[in-house]
């Protein structure tokens, strides 16, 4: 199964700017699907957070911003804040597995 | 606004058939422009995707290979629900099972989310 990879966890000050990454392939993000991100709080379900690259619900901040480049894509929280402890994720579409749904393997954001 | 209300048992035999319904309110599971989905969370495989229902003029599902076998989903118009079964189930499918709706479109994105529903694969 094909895979997105993210960093297991990244960590910074209140205010600081943080960036999680998530890496693909060929067949997933370099294939030019929309990426998006969850974001996910202990015990809930995933919220969107940022769809189609770089689009956010209403109601979701505008210091989170979503990237891609080639094979992969990233998300920059900028001002973090300590609400931002959460789980993130990213997920794309899979041309290579009969048309999967793929998450990233998730990220834990600590606020410190 | 759309809400997702899961129902099922949290605790399935090994071999038997794992079954959860999801309750749609604020939309419609004849929806032409939303998929209707069943998504999965374990420490062991993280958030993994196991297929969709939609309607386009008839019913559709897509399943991901790595299920296709085990998974079917199903809707139910009468009640405005769906339906995950997933059969022959092992300890390994041991999960937070959650239902999601997507807007039609191969890279559609999962924007609203029942609460989630913990199965224990144990006899």
């Amino acid at each position: 199964q094909s895979v997105l990879t993210q960093p297991p966890s990244v960590s910074g000050a209140p205010g600081q700017r943080v960036t999680i990454s998530c890496t693909g392939g060929s067949s997933n993000i370099g294939a030019g699907y929309d990426v998006h991100w969850y974001q996910q709080l202990p015990g809930t379900a995933p919220k969107i957070l940022i769809y189609g690259h770089n689009n956010r619900p209403s109601g979701v901040p505008d210091r989170f911003s979503g990237s891609t480049s080639g094979t992969s894509a990233s998300l920059v929280i900028t001002g973090l804040q300590a609400e931002d402890e959460a789980d993130y994720y990213c997920q794309a579409y899979d041309n290579n597995l009969s048309g999967s749904r793929l998450f990233g393997t998730g990220t834990k954001v600590t606020v410190l | 606004q759309v809400q997702l209300q899961q129902s099922g048992p949290g605790l399935v035999k090994p071999s038997q058939t794992l079954s959860l319904t999801c309750a749609i309110s604020g939309d419609s599971v004849s929806s032409n422009t939303a998929a209707w989905n069943w998504i999965r969370q374990s420490p062991s495989r993280g958030l993994e995707w196991l297929g969709r229902t939609y309607y386009k003029s008839k019913w559709y599902d897509d399943l991901p290979i790595y299920v296709k076998g085990r998974v079917t989903i199903s809707p139910d118009t009468s009640k405005n629900q769906f339906s995950l079964h997933l059969n022959s189930v092992t300890p390994e499918d041991t999960a937070v099972y959650y239902c999601a709706r997507s807007i039609m479109g191969a890279a559609g994105y999962f924007d609203y989310w029942g609460q989630g529903t913990l199965v224990t694969v144990s006899s």
